[in-house]
């Protein structure tokens, strides 16, 4: 069983306010992943790490940061709330490749329900 | 640039029947390919995965998925479809190009009739 948790699990907030949204894995992988996903729609990849002190932009452009001070943890903070960031947020995490027989798979968090109103 | 489809976006199956979705990807070399099943408000669940070797691989709740690469695809099975199968499906691919990173289809929702 994958452990990699988010909290919190649905969120209701004003415009304007900042957010952050909690991830942790105690799997000891070195990339973590956030993803963006809008009901009924696919997996947007808004940011990942690779390790301690590295982050990077994904491929669909986001408002929000993210931080990785340690292995296990990996936030994402949203400076000012708006409508347009309602959506499902998802964290995942994968280990080192093994010889090419495994390591590569994502495990996801149970997600973020973010509205903001 | 790796990339995935999934053509279907609704699939509506009787119980008991058969199913299969379909995934086509595209990339130069051989991908690592995965199916992930996603219930309503909650995060992705690995159902199987392929990184080398046999072409058909097994996963949980009795899925079977098969590697074709002269078709670019990799698309999942079950013999007998149960209520509870219904959920959305996505598809997705890891290669090396992109430095291993999942990149997803849009998912198949699958409706599963009593």
């Amino acid at each position: 069983e994958a452990d990699i948790y988010q909290t919190p699990r649905y969120l209701v907030i004003g415009t304007g306010k900042k957010i952050t949204l909690e991830c942790s894995q105690t799997m000891g992988h070195d990339k973590m992943y956030w993803y963006q996903q809008d009901p009924g729609m696919e997996l947007h990849l808004i940011h990942y790490s690779y390790g301690v002190n590295s982050t990077e932009k994904g491929d669909l452009s986001s408002e929000s940061t993210v931080s990785r001070i340690r292995t296990e943890h990996f936030p994402l903070t949203l400076e000012s709330a708006r409508p347009s960031h309602t959506s499902q947020y998802l964290c995942a995490s994968s280990g080192e490749l093994g010889g090419g027989q495994g390591g590569a798979e994502a495990f996801f968090g149970q997600g973020t329900r973010l509205t903001v109103v | 640039a790796q990339s995935v489809t999934q053509p279907d976006i609704h699939i509506t199956v009787s119980e008991g029947a058969s199913l299969e979705l379909r995934c086509n990807y595209s990339y130069g070399a051989t991908p690592y390919l995965f199916w992930y099943v996603q219930s309503p408000g909650q995060g992705l669940q690995l159902l199987l995965k392929y990184f080398s070797g046999d072409t058909l691989v097994q996963g949980i709740k009795g899925f079977e998925a098969e590697f074709k690469r002269s078709q670019s695809s990799f698309n999942l099975r079950k013999p007998s479809v149960h209520w509870s199968d219904a959920a959305e499906y996505f598809c997705a691919v890891a290669t090396s190009g992109g430095s291993y990173i999942p990149t997803f289809g849009r998912g198949t929702s699958l409706i599963v009739h009593p």
